[in-house]
């Protein structure tokens, strides 16, 4: 069955720091990536898509087939970076039907 | 705004009711989702209409749930005899397909708590 998993509830860094939020999936076949991010008291947006392959706010994941991960990763966190941040796969079905990770809370502290 | 819009954004009602979720998507996206998130999860897709066709439901969607498009545009999820395990955000998305990769929109989301 289709999963996305998202190891860590909640990642806590500091300014400036390296942050990478990890996520990793099982699919049988090849499935297109994203991540969705949530600022507090907003809806649920796109952040990016593996397809895409850019960098969005300094943010950047890549897809590693052998690994089944598309870790997402920002080299110096920004206090504004903070929000909840979901990992997600869409099932080639010829619309997006999209499967979600358990989210990771990424808390930048000043 | 012009985004996906959902009515109302929160609702309490009593198990056994019924309840009603609108969703107004963005205007001209022919695609139509409803999602469901309870709390500590992801969202969960429930169902998906192109125009007024409803595509695909979730095994998630029992005989309790129904959503309906009938024009091709809002959407509404009804949830008949609630119960404590409904309690839930639905989240209502919408895209068409060409645009921006067929980026999804979601909206704010329709808080239920049965009591």
């Amino acid at each position: 069955a289709q999963r996305v998993t998202q190891p860590e509830k909640l990642l806590s860094v500091f300014k400036g720091a390296p942050v990478e939020l990890k996520c990793n999936y099982s699919y049988s076949g090849s499935p297109e990536l994203f991540w969705y991010v949530q600022y507090s008291r907003q809806r649920l947006q796109l952040l990016l898509r593996h397809i895409s392959r850019e960098s969005i706010k300094g943010f950047t994941a890549d897809l590693n087939k052998g690994e089944t991960s598309f870790h997402l990763k920002k080299p110096f966190a920004q206090e504004e970076d903070s929000a909840m941040y979901y990992c997600a796969l869409s099932e080639n079905t010829g619309f997006q039907k999209l499967v979600f990770g358990t989210g990771t809370r990424l808390l930048v502290s000043p | 705004d012009t985004g996906v819009s959902q009515d109302p954004r929160h609702k309490i009602t009593k198990r056994g009711q019924n309840v009603t979720f609108r969703c107004d998507p963005i205007s001209e996206h022919n695609r139509l989702y409803w999602y469901r998130q309870t709390l500590g999860q992801g969202p969960e897709f429930l169902t998906y209409f192109q125009n007024e066709a409803q595509l695909e439901k979730s095994r998630l969607l029992s005989d309790r749930f129904s959503a309906e498009r009938p024009k091709g545009s809002f959407s509404t999820l009804e949830i008949q005899r609630t119960e404590q395990g409904d309690s839930a955000m639905y989240l209502c998305a919408s895209s068409s397909k060409g645009t921006a990769g067929n980026t999804i929109y979601f909206g704010e989301g329709s808080w239920l708590t049965v009591v």
